[in-house]
């Protein structure tokens, strides 16, 4: 069975400085990989996602992250972040098959102070 | 509008009451979802609806009973909650069962007295 590990419940940062967001997951198949983001009294919104192709894969808003396939992982970075980036931070897999449901880490809790 | 509507966007019930969520999308999608978002946990898989028929429960209690008239509609019908329901009830569509990416919708604060 497939499962997403997020070591860090929690991860607060100076605005400006670099962050990166673990995500470790487990999977004897081919998956796709997302971040989602939700913000306070929110709901998820996609962040990014590794589909296929380039396994490094960038947001709008500045983050990237990469598909690491011989460490499964899928670590999200920001080289300088925002108080706006204050949020919480979700990584899931999929096999993207018929019955494949989305399976989500229990989330990084992103807090950037000034 | 666009994306994923949901509402009401918070709810206070009673143990006894019945209330219903409902959730929209606007996207063209033929499956849709139900999380549960409980503080500390992960996000909970309820239900999964393919072209309006349920196609999984995830050994969801019966106090929780869903209903999807067509592909752009879902409720969650609640009754008789439990205080240990209160939680972020968020819906989601995609493509197609299993399809990805799922988009959210923001999500129903409930909280049962």
């Amino acid at each position: 069975a497939q499962s997403v590990t997020q070591l860090d419940s929690q991860v607060p940062v100076f605005e400006e400085a670099p962050v990166e967001l673990r995500c470790n997951y487990s999977s004897s198949v081919s998956v796709y990989l997302f971040w989602y983001v939700q913000y306070p009294n929110q709901g998820l919104q996609l962040l990014l996602k590794y589909l296929s192709g380039s396994t490094l894969v960038e947001s709008i808003n500045g983050f990237e992250a990469e598909f690491n396939k011989s460490q499964t992982s899928f670590h999200l970075r920001k080289p300088s972040v925002h108080i706006s980036d204050t949020a919480e931070y979700f990584c899931a897999v999929s096999d993207g098959g018929s019955q494949g449901n989305l399976i989500f880490g229990k989330g990084t809790k992103l807090s950037v102070k000034p | 509008e666009t994306g994923v509507t949901q509402t009401p966007r918070h709810l206070v019930m009673g143990m006894t009451n019945k209330k219903s969520l409902k959730c929209e999308q606007h996207l063209g999608h033929n499956a849709m979802y139900w999380y549960k978002q409980s503080a500390k946990k992960p996000l909970e898989l309820m239900f999964v609806y393919s072209l309006e028929e349920r196609v999984e429960n995830n050994s969801v209690p019966s106090r929780f009973s869903p209903e999807c008239p067509n592909s752009s509609h879902l409720f969650l019908h609640l009754h008789t909650l439990q205080p240990e329901d209160s939680a972020l009830y968020l819906c989601a569509s995609s493509q197609v069962r299993g399809g990805v990416p799922q988009y959210f919708g923001p999500g129903t604060r409930l909280t049962v007295l």
